[in-house]
């Protein structure tokens, strides 16, 4: 069973970049079982999607948050990454990474809780 | 973009049926799967590939599709299904698009 892990700052000032790292287990990132996928969820809103990368390293993001959007992946450590620049207090949210096997996400992070804020 | 719609909120008695609908331009055309999420949880899919359900989730959650509309439809709702859910679908223009979730109340 596939298990996933977010780590990362929970307090990041306007302006400045949002990084995120989700630690896999169980199963590995380099394989062509998933699309490994970031969602965002403010407090008390619904779930939005930010963006995945395959095992090929092809990435797809939403397109309302592509220009400030990047997700990476160290196959050697088992992880993928999010960078969100420039932030507001709009990016304040619980971040979730999660595992997408077409066309439903099947394992999900417990999540991390992200405040923009000076 | 893409948009998928959900009724804010559906209350139900113990015991009976709460339908849950989800709606999208040629939604007809993909799959959709539905996750429920308890308070302060994360999400948990129980239908997706809009029939199918993950082992471990109970047989009173079922889902149909049918043209441009997905249901989710819980029989004989227990107390602990009170929770968010959302549907979710691959779109052409958008890989992942999420309903806007709707709140399940068992009164």
């Amino acid at each position: 069973q596939v298990q996933l892990q977010e780590s990362g700052p929970g307090l990041v000032k306007p302006s400045q970049t949002l990084s995120l790292t989700c630690t896999v287990s169980g199963g590995s990132i380099s394989s062509g079982d998933y699309y490994w996928t970031w969602i965002r969820q403010p407090p008390g809103g619904g779930l939005e999607w930010i963006g995945y990368i395959y095992y090929s390293g092809s990435t797809y993001y939403n397109p309302t948050l592509k220009s400030r959007v990047t997700v990476s992946k160290d196959s050697s450590r088992n992880q993928f990454s999010l960078n969100l620049t420039s932030v507001t207090a709009a990016d304040t949210a619980m971040y979730y990474c999660a595992s997408y096997k077409k066309f439903y996400f099947d394992y999900w992070g417990q999540g991390a809780l992200v405040t923009v804020s000076s | 973009s893409y948009e998928l719609t959900q009724p804010p909120s559906v209350s139900v008695s113990p015991g009976r049926t709460a339908t849950i609908t989800c709606s999208g331009d040629s939604l007809g055309n993909y799959y959709v799967s539905w996750y429920q999420q308890r308070q302060g949880q994360s999400p948990v899919v129980v239908i997706y590939q809009d029939t199918m359900r993950p082992s471990g989730i109970p047989e009173r959650f079922s889902g149909s599709h049918s043209g441009n509309t997905a249901t989710l439809t819980i029989s004989g709702t227990q107390a602990m299904d009170e929770a968010d859910y959302y549907c979710q679908a691959w779109h052409s223009s958008t890989p992942v698009v999420f309903g806007g979730g709707t709140k399940v109340t068992v009164l």
